[in-house]
């Protein structure tokens, strides 16, 4: 089936500690997405790719940094420098250009 | 001031009643707009798309008024399934940047 993976869906991380979340997609979209969404608010982009080996930052990209490598793998990785890494994080992929994302599971990252 | 601004919420109504949330978007350069759904603890989903119309998807109906900058959803005959967090959502093109801004959500409790 077509669709959105991201891994893993539960992660417990050291403080200090970096850690990658994975994002994969086979829906053949050209964008990518990385929101980061804390409990009661909504959702806020931390980067966006349009391109293979091309990405921007979104509004809070402090502390994240990400790569594009492949078409389909949006790898996110939150740095020891994000201060406050607590939150529910979600990939999304669209058509270049397209209003529609479509979102995976999401991941639930916890600093402890 | 939010971008895009929503009441949180509870509204906690019936079966059977009709509900309607509303949405504020502070952008005039927002060019499309949407309502997702998500459910406690997963992704969002996409509803429906809101167009200058109006729109009418089964018992939703979704209306734009761009000259006052609000986006409303009508749920008629509420179902306890239609329990959830709503998010208005607006995409802009600006600085050649196209992104979706989400609201906080208004979350609706259906009750028997």
């Amino acid at each position: 089936d077509g669709g959105i993976t991201q891994s893993p869906k539960y992660l417990f991380r050291k403080e200090g500690q970096n850690v990658t979340l994975s994002c994969e997609q086979n829906l053949n979209h050209d964008a990518m997405y990385w929101y980061r969404q804390d409990p009661g608010q909504g959702l806020r982009l931390i980067y966006y790719s349009q391109i293979v080996n091309d990405f921007q930052k979104g509004d809070i990209a402090e502390g994240y940094s990400v790569s594009r490598e492949k078409k389909e793998s949006f790898p996110l990785t939150v740095t020891s420098a994000q201060k406050n890494p607590t939150a529910f994080y979600l990939c999304a992929s669209s058509l270049l250009g397209g209003n529609t994302i479509y979102f995976g599971e999401g991941s639930w990252l916890t600093v402890v | 001031r939010k971008e895009v601004e929503q009441d949180p919420g509870p509204f906690n109504v019936p079966e059977g009643a009709t509900v309607a949330f509303n949405c504020t978007y502070s952008n005039s350069a927002s060019q499309s707009f949407f309502w997702y759904r998500q459910d406690c603890r997963k992704e969002p989903k996409l509803l429906m798309s809101v167009y200058s119309s109006g729109n009418e998807d089964g018992r939703f109906t979704a209306q734009l008024n761009r000259a006052s900058q609000y986006i409303s959803l009508l749920i008629r005959d509420s179902k306890l399934s239609d329990s959830a967090t709503y998010l208005c959502v607006v995409n802009r093109l600006d600085t050649g940047r196209r992104a979706l801004t989400f609201g906080s959500g208004t979350r609706l409790q259906v009750q028997p």
